[in-house]
């Protein structure tokens, strides 16, 4: 099956300073990739659609400056969490379309946990 | 926003038994799909189905789908202690992909 990995799988930070997550896909091609977040016992809130070569398209109440998202190419995507604080803590997961294939079907990252002290 | 809600939100059994959770969503969908989430990892795609299709098997898991009642069920027969996992519902609704998902139900399986 399609195989989408994270890096890193933990990261641990000082508050203020800007953290970045890669997402790729391994064996396929990606046109849009999603990021989501997930806290302690919690479901998964999307975040933000990644579309290649152009904007991120960011969900109600998500800070596109403070959480920004670049899509540079059809197999990678990145999420930069700015200026990070204690609150933004969380578990990161992406998620990645085949453009080829079924797009119905997303393959999902190990994901990111990011704990800002 | 979340579009589901599921319940319970969790469920302890033993091995060998059946486990049954349920999803309701609010909006029309395109599909219904069902996730399992091991403890601190990423997910994994169990089950799609189409917004014209009312059941589906994989394996020990069976799924239904009621698009009147806007709720899907999740049948995991058999079940066993590698069973133990969160278990989400996610809805596309013509959104471009984006998927809402549900609350999640904690199953619990002892040997």
């Amino acid at each position: 099956g399609a195989v989408v990995s994270q890096h890193p799988s933990r990261v641990i930070c000082k508050s203020g300073t800007s953290v970045k997550i890669e997402c790729r896909s391994l064996d396929f091609q990606a046109t849009t990739m999603f990021w989501y977040r997930q806290f302690p016992k919690q479901s998964l809130m999307l975040m933000a659609t990644s579309n290649e070569g152009s904007k991120a398209t960011y969900e109600q109440g998500v800070e596109k400056d403070k959480f920004l998202i670049n899509h540079a190419s059809l197999t990678l995507s990145t999420l930069t969490v700015t200026s990070a604080h204690p609150e933004d803590s969380s578990f990161y997961i992406c998620s990645a379309r085949d453009s080829e294939g079924a797009q119905e079907t997303q393959y999902f990252g190990p994901g990111t946990r990011l704990l800002v002290l | 926003s979340q579009q589901g809600e599921e319940d319970p939100q969790a469920l302890s059994i033993q091995e060998g038994e059946n486990a049954t959770m349920n999803c309701s969503y609010k909006t029309s969908i395109n599909n219904l799909q069902w996730y399992r989430q091991n403890s601190g990892r990423g997910l994994v795609h169990l089950i799609l189905i189409r917004s014209n299709e009312r059941e589906k098997h994989s394996g020990r898991l069976r799924v239904t789908l009621d698009t009147s009642k806007k709720s899907s069920s999740l049948l995991i027969t058999a079940s066993r202690a590698a069973d133990t996992a969160s278990y989400f519902c996610a809805t596309d609704d013509h959104s471009w992909g984006k998927l809402q998902f549900g609350a999640g139900t904690q199953v619990v399986v002892t040997p």
